[in-house]
């Protein structure tokens, strides 16, 4: 069966520092892979998808880049953490293009 | 399209009652539907799914329904639980194009259930 691993739970970074969170996905191939970011109490924003390696579609300027090294391995990440950067990041993958996707549980990042 | 920045809408309904959730999509091209129930500091979990060819799809408990003249979608809950209780939101997934693959949510519901 497929599982995705997203990690850290929690992080708490101060203002300036860099940002690495890692997503990995098991038992599948190629997969869709998605990075949301949600703010308390407020909708998921889709910060990035990507449909294969080295592919990367950015929804939204912002400070955060993404990577996708290998085929099942989703990396977001900062040079300089903003205030802003404060929130519930999700990481997702699909299977195929134009299916549903299945989220990881989170990593609450409080940038202080 | 995403309505993010927006405070959540609420549902409050009494247990055993039947929920109704809705859902506007602006993108036409989108031919594909996914409900999700988000339980407080989790990820989101598929509920049921609906392909623009159908107007209703039935689940446990569930049913999707799909207006593509409007570009609206609603979640019925029946005899709604207190284990219900979530934030539900609606996604489009859109077919071809430059925007192929790309999952994109709705503002999402807030479902509040009263024993």
């Amino acid at each position: 069966s497929q599982t995705i691993h997203q990690w850290p739970a929690t992080l708490v970074q101060p203002v300036g520092s860099p940002l690495s969170l890692e997503c990995t996905v098991e038992g599948t191939s190629n997969p869709n892979l998605y990075w949301y970011r949600q703010a308390a109490g407020r909708g998921l924003q889709l910060l990035f998808y990507s449909v294969g390696i080295g592919q990367i579609s950015s929804e939204v300027p912002q400070n955060l880049s993404a990577s996708r090294p290998q085929d099942r391995q989703f990396i977001l990440s900062s040079k300089k953490l903003l205030l802003s950067d404060s929130g519930f990041y999700l990481c997702a993958w699909g299977p195929n293009l134009n299916t549903e996707a299945f989220f990881g549980q989170g990593t609450r990042l409080t940038v202080v | 399209g995403e309505s993010v920045g927006l405070h959540l809408p609420t549902l409050s309904v009494q247990e055993g009652d039947n929920s109704i959730i809705n859902c506007a999509y602006s993108n036409s091209a989108s031919d594909y539907f996914i409900w999700y129930k988000q339980e407080s500091g989790k990820g989101p979990q598929f509920i049921i799914d609906i392909r623009s060819n159908m107007d209703k799809r039935q689940g446990q408990r569930v049913t999707v329904l799909l207006n593509k003249t409007v570009k609206h979608l609603s979640l019925q809950i029946a005899a709604t639980q207190p284990g219900d209780s979530a934030v539900y939101f609606c996604a489009e997934n859109r077919a071809g194009g430059t925007s192929y693959g790309k999952l994109t949510f709705g503002q999402g519901t807030i479902l509040t259930v009263h024993p």
